[in-house]
C-alpha cells in the first residue's frame, strides 16, 4: 500500500546536537511537506518542496534545514540553532497542482525530545 | 491575513448526542476546505474535504460538513457520537495557489462520555 513512512518514531536529542528527521513516501506525489506541532497551536510550516532540488521556507524555518534529492525523500534536520526543539513533527505530502488542492496525506510522524 | 477558526478547543459530548465543531474561514473568496482528525501520537487523516462541488460533503465514520457561503462556515457533524470519534479535529483551508499555504485551525478536541 502507499503511503508516508516517518522514523523514527521517537527521537531524543542533546543540547547543540544536529539530528535528522526521516520522511520517505511511495505515492508519487510531486510536493512534500514539514509542519511543527505544539499543543494548543495546531500545525506550523517548516518547509515545503513542489519538485525535485526545490525547496521553500514555511513560516518557521529558522534552525532547520532540509534537502530533495529524490521525489520519494524530504528529510529534515534540526540544527543546534533550533532553541526548542521539543515538538511533534509531521511530514505531509500532496499531487500537487496549484489549482486542486487535493489533500495532504500525512505520515504518522516523529516525537522529538531535548534531553 | 487569511486565517481559519475552530471555535471552541476541548468539546466534550455523551456517547450517542450529536457532535457539532464548529469552524469559520476569514475570505470572501470561497476556499477549498478541508477536515482531518488525529489520534494521539499519529498524523492527521482526511475525514472530508469541499472542493466547490455539493454543498453538503459526507466523509469516512459517518461524519458530514456543510459548507456556507453566506456564513463563511464549515461545521463538521455526526449525528450519533461513538468512544472511538474521541481525538483531535483540525479544520483546514486553502486558497489554491503557492502549495505552500494551507492554513491549519488550532484544532478541536473532542472528549466523548459514556
Amino acid at each position: 500500500d502507499g503511503g508516508i513512512t516517518q522514523s523514527p518514531k521517537y527521537l531524543f536529542r542533546k543540547e547543540g546536537q544536529n539530528v535528522t528527521l526521516s520522511c520517505e513516501q511511495n505515492l508519487n506525489h510531486d510536493a512534500m511537506y514539514w509542519y511543527r506541532q505544539d499543543p494548543g497551536q495546531g500545525l506550523r510550516l517548516i518547509y515545503y518542496s513542489q519538485i525535485v532540488n526545490d525547496f521553500q521556507k514555511g513560516d518557521i524555518a529558522e534552525g532547520y534545514s532540509v534537502s530533495r534529492e529524490k521525489k520519494e525523500s524530504f528529510p529534515l534536520t534540526v540544527t543546534s540553532a533550533q532553541k526548542n526543539p521539543t515538538a511533534f513533527y509531521l511530514c505531509a505530502s500532496s499531487m500537487g497542482g496549484t489549482l486542486r488542492p487535493y489533500g495532504y496525506t500525512f505520515g504518522s510522524g516523529t516525537r522529538l525530545t531535548v534531553v | 491575513a487569511q486565517s481559519v477558526t475552530q471555535l471552541g478547543s476541548h468539546v466534550s459530548v455523551s456517547e450517542g448526542a450529536l457532535v457539532l465543531l464548529r469552524c469559520n474561514y476569514s475570505s470572501s473568496v470561497p476556499p477549498y476546505l478541508f477536515w482531518y482528525v488525529q489520534y494521539p501520537n499519529q498524523g492527521l487523516q482526511l475525514l472530508l474535504k469541499y472542493t466547490s462541488a455539493a454543498t453538503l460533503v459526507k466523509g469516512i465514520n459517518g461524519f458530514e460538513a456543510e459548507f456556507k457561503k453566506s456564513e463563511t462556515s464549515f461545521h463538521l457533524t455526526k449525528p450519533s457520537a461513538h468512544m472511538s470519534d474521541a481525538a483531535e479535529y483540525f479544520c483546514v483551508v486553502t486558497y489554491g495557489g503557492s502549495q505552500g499555504n494551507l492554513i491549519f485551525g488550532k484544532g478541536t478536541k473532542l472528549s466523548v462520555k459514556p
